[in-house]
């Protein structure tokens, strides 16, 4: 069966610290992968997304993720973590069968120190 | 310009009313979906359509009754309402036919069963 796993429940960093989000899959054919952000009482924003390519992807706000075939991985990182930062963040896994539907991990929070 | 918009935003009721919450995408989307996040923020699709036809129903009770109207909305409604039933619903919509299931979500609708 589908899933996503995202082993941090809770992650603290220092501002201006680098931060990296971990993610881990679990699907039979090519992933795809989504990032998506949801900060406190708002919905979700994509950061980013990896479909095929280039297995490095930018998103918004700084973001990167890299997709790691061999060990079904899709982790989230940031080089210089900022206060407004401090969300949920969950990673998803997109099914291309009929369904067309999300396979969510069950998000990490992360908390930024001043 | 709202892309996808849900209403109403907050909605406290009392236990065995109904209610229905709103959905609607301006992206000229075929594929609609309403997740549920729960108290501990996992997400889970409960519904899809595409084209105002149901493609996925993810053992939901049958006190929720999605409806399509046309393809720009997806409404849900809730009949005897449960305390269980308290949480976050989200829409969102996407376009299949980009091959990447970008889905784009709602602001949501927090449901306080009291």
């Amino acid at each position: 069966a589908q899933s996503v796993t995202q082993p941090d429940i809770h992650i603290t960093v220092s501002e201006g610290a680098s931060l990296e989000l971990r993610c881990n899959y679990s699907y039979g054919a090519t992933p795809y992968l989504f990032w998506y952000v949801q900060s406190p009482g708002q919905g979700l924003q994509l950061l980013l997304k990896y479909f095929s390519g280039d297995t490095l992807v930018q998103g918004i706000k700084g973001f990167e993720a890299e997709f790691k075939r061999s060990q079904s991985s899709f982790n989230l990182r940031k080089p210089s973590v900022h206060w407004s930062d401090a969300a949920e963040y969950f990673c998803a896994v997109g099914l291309m069968d009929s369904s067309y539907k999300l396979i969510f991990g069950s998000g990490t929070r992360l908390l930024v120190r001043p | 310009d709202t892309a996808v918009s849900q209403t109403p935003k907050y909605l406290v009721t009392q236990m065995g009313n109904d209610k229905s919450i709103k959905c609607e995408q301006n992206l000229g989307h075929d594929t609609m979906y309403w997740y549920k996040q729960d108290s501990k923020k996992f997400l889970k699709i409960m519904f899809s359509y595409n084209n105002k036809e149901l493609i996925i129903n993810e053992t939901v009770p049958n006190r929720f009754s999605p409806k399509s109207p046309d393809k720009a909305h997806l409404n849900l409604h809730i009949n005897s309402l449960e305390l269980g039933d308290s949480a976050v619903y989200f829409c969102a919509s996407s376009d299949p036919g980009t091959l990447n299931n970008e889905q784009f979500f709602g602001p949501g609708t927090r449901l306080t069963v009291l």
